[in-house]
């Protein structure tokens, strides 16, 4: 079975700086997908980044970007110039590769606050 | 798009009712989840249908809880009868799948459902 493990429940940090958010995952797959998603206090799930196994270079998406470590096992999200609209909680998410479904593990979640 | 559609977005019930939430996913996904949001057990994925056939309930945690998918626009999931522990937020999440898998899963807003 996969696991997914955040290991800062909060974070905190001012608006314009830079923020990086730890995951690491164990698994014996090797074809497997990684995501990042950001939940607002609105409650909605949203995308915001995903990674793929056997592709060595890191995803961005403007502002984010991960630094995939694969033999670490390890994805950590990077939040450049933080905006107040990045408060939220974040969650690391494995998919294996293969087999019949997307099927998400999700990790515990890193409540992020940005300041002023 | 009107993305992934769930109702109700609250419910507050009293033990030993009968719950049924409703949703309906992205026209043209071909896959259906439900997963549960409490703050002791995280994200939970309940059960999913590919191509409207339950594939995986094995995350399903009783026979009070019951999940149907009458057609592609359509999914229910049912708890009869509800406890105070069923106390969660329950998402349901769609994608398209293809043969290699692993693809982004669009969240609906969930359905806070409390039970007396």
């Amino acid at each position: 079975a996969q696991t997914v493990t955040q290991s800062q429940p909060e974070m905190s940090v001012q608006e314009a700086e830079t923020v990086t958010l730890s995951c690491t995952y164990d698994t014996s797959e090797s074809n497997y997908y990684l995501f990042w998603y950001k939940q607002p206090p609105s409650r909605q799930m949203i995308l915001v980044i995903r990674q793929e196994a056997y592709k060595q270079q890191n995803a961005t998406e403007n502002r984010f970007s991960v630094n995939f470590q694969k033999a670490a096992k390890s994805f950590s999200l990077k939040i450049s110039d933080s905006q107040l609209g990045d408060t939220a909680m974040y969650f690391c998410a494995f998919c294996r590769g293969t087999g019949t479904a997307s099927k998400l593990t999700f990790g515990t979640g890193t409540r992020l606050q940005v300041t002023l | 798009d009107a993305g992934v559609i769930q109702s109700p977005r609250h419910e507050v019930t009293e033990m030993g009712q009968e719950v049924t939430l409703r949703c309906k996913p992205i026209s043209g996904h071909n896959s259906l989840f439900w997963y549960r949001q409490t703050m002791m057990r995280g994200l939970e994925l309940l059960i999913y249908f590919n191509n409207n056939v339950p594939i995986d309930d094995s995350g399903m945690p009783e026979d009070r809880f019951s999940a149907k998918m009458p057609n592609a626009s359509f999914s229910t999931l049912k708890i009869q009868p509800s406890e105070p522990r069923d106390s969660a937020v329950y998402f349901c999440a769609s994608s398209l799948e293809y043969a290699s898998g692993a693809n982004v899963l669009t969240f609906g807003a969930g359905s806070r459902l409390t039970v007396l």
